[in-house]
């Protein structure tokens, strides 16, 4: 059964960088998974499409702050020079017999 | 630019039913498959429906599979979700959502603001 795993919480300070994992689980360590951005009060924002490889393809707008990159069955987004705006929770997505979300991850911008 | 619009969320008591709709504009909504997702008080997000571009392909959550039904208009570029016998446990935002391929499902490249359903006594 595909399962993606993410850290609960994550924070980092104004213009630092920090790296989410979410980890691919019942043995799907190739897939490929997007990164999802969900700030309160308004609609998620599709960061990018990550594959296995770590070649990565971000959203129409999505600034290149926001890197993705793989190893095994861990994709990683990182985030560099952080912006008060950044804090937001962060799901990774993929598809099994439907579609997939983690749990969340969410980031305090300090 | 891509906009998805949904409508007709609301409050209703168990057992009730409800139809959400989301209109598209910006894209070739003929060429996607669109989903459903919800997000409960408190919780994450959760993949509640999706539908492939020509209705061929339908899939559901465990969840709602049997009380929710997804349809589209691609004549009027337009979602819907037709939900019946409505639990609490159906309480959340529910959210449009553009896939990135046509048939099936992939990844999800752009979301509407929600409409949000409230399900009490």
């Amino acid at each position: 059964q595909l399962v993606l795993t993410q850290s609960p919480s994550a924070s980092a300070s104004l213009g630092a960088s920090v790296e989410l994992t979410c980890t691919l689980g019942g043995g799907h360590r190739t897939s490929a998974i997007a990164w999802h951005q969900h700030r309160p009060e308004q609609g998620p924002r599709f960061l990018m499409k990550l594959n296995g490889d770590g070649s990565h393809k971000r959203g129409d707008g999505i600034p290149d702050r926001f890197s993705g990159s793989a190893s095994g069955p861990v994709r990683y987004l990182t985030i560099s020079n952080l912006q008060s705006e950044d804090e937001a929770d962060y799901y990774c997505q993929t598809w099994g017999t439907g579609g997939v979300f983690g749990g969340g991850t969410k980031l305090t911008v300090l | 630019e891509v906009q998805l619009v949904e409508s007709g969320g609301g409050s209703v008591q168990p057992g009730r039913s409800l139809r959400l709709s989301c209109e598209a504009s910006g894209f070739n909504f003929d060429y996607s498959a669109m989903h459903w997702v919800r997000q409960a008080p408190g919780k994450g997000l959760e993949w509640v429906s999706g539908i492939s571009w020509n209705s061929g392909d339908v899939g559901y959550a465990d969840s709602v599979k049997g009380r929710f039904t997804i349809s589209r208009d691609n004549a009027k570029e337009s979602l819907y979700l037709q939900m019946n016998s409505l639990r609490v446990e159906d309480t959340a935002f529910y959210y449009c959502v553009k896939d990135i391929v046509a048939y099936s499902g992939a990844f999800f490249d752009s979301w509407g603001q929600g409409t949000l359903v409230t399900v009490s006594s």
